[in-house]
């Protein structure tokens, strides 16, 4: 069973931020918080992990809260090409461990 | 691009037969990772090796094997099919056993 509980799909209006939360309340700590998305049935895509702190990267930002039990990725400027199926998962940095991917969120981005 | 190719992109079969699914990673990443996709099922993690070595293991079928060669290439072996193995098959690989992993385009296979 995925370790981590995200809404089943979410709208957002192109050039706006997109703000997709995930809950991962049984993290542990030795675990990561990975981000990926899918677009269509093209192989998914990596897009940032974190440990407990914020992170940021050229596609996306990731604020990880304190008690590290949710965090949420944020697309600052959403294009049309962000529409896509996002994973939340969590693995621990030593491996070892099945790589869990659950229903994920499916992101519209609209014109 | 990520860099991890897989092959064929197609494969259409009939139930019962066995195919070969293969994976090449990005130049220096040591480990591989093999995933499943079907429409009712999501993303489900099958196997991964490192270096040559199994290193985690999911619900991958008994009909299902895989190994991962000396040159860092793997083969996933599917035998006795079954129509419910017509899925997107996903390999993908990262530098050690636990880093972000990168994706192959997939093997969509077929059973009729």
């Amino acid at each position: 069973d995925a370790k981590t509980t995200q809404p089943p799909s979410m709208d957002c209006a192109e050039g706006r931020a997109a703000n997709l939360p995930c809950n991962h309340s049984t993290i542990s700590g030795n675990e990561y918080v990975y981000w990926y998305r899918q677009i269509h049935s093209q192989g998914p895509q990596y897009i940032i992990h974190g440990l407990k702190n914020n992170e940021t990267n050229e596609m996306a930002s990731l604020i990880i809260t304190e008690d590290r039990k949710s965090s949420t990725l944020i697309l600052p400027h959403a294009t049309l090409r962000d529409t896509a199926v996002y994973y939340c998962i969590v693995t621990p940095y030593t491996g070892g461990f099945k790589t869990i991917f659950g229903a994920g969120t499916r992101l519209f981005v609209k014109a | 691009d990520s860099g991890v190719t897989q092959t064929p992109k197609h494969l259409i079969t009939a139930t019962g037969q066995r195919v070969t699914l293969r994976c090449s990673p990005r130049s220096g990443d040591l480990s591989v990772y093999w995933y499943q996709q079907s429409l009712d099922q999501g993303l489900q993690f099958l196997i991964q090796y490192y270096n040559g070595e199994e290193r985690a293991k999911g619900n991958i079928l008994e009909r299902f094997s895989a190994q991962q060669f000396p040159d860092l290439h793997s083969e996933l072996n599917l035998s006795s099919l079954e129509l419910g193995d017509s899925a997107l098959y996903f390999c993908a690989s990262s530098v050690g056993v636990g880093n972000e992993q990168f994706f192959g385009p997939g093997t969509r296979l077929t059973v009729l």
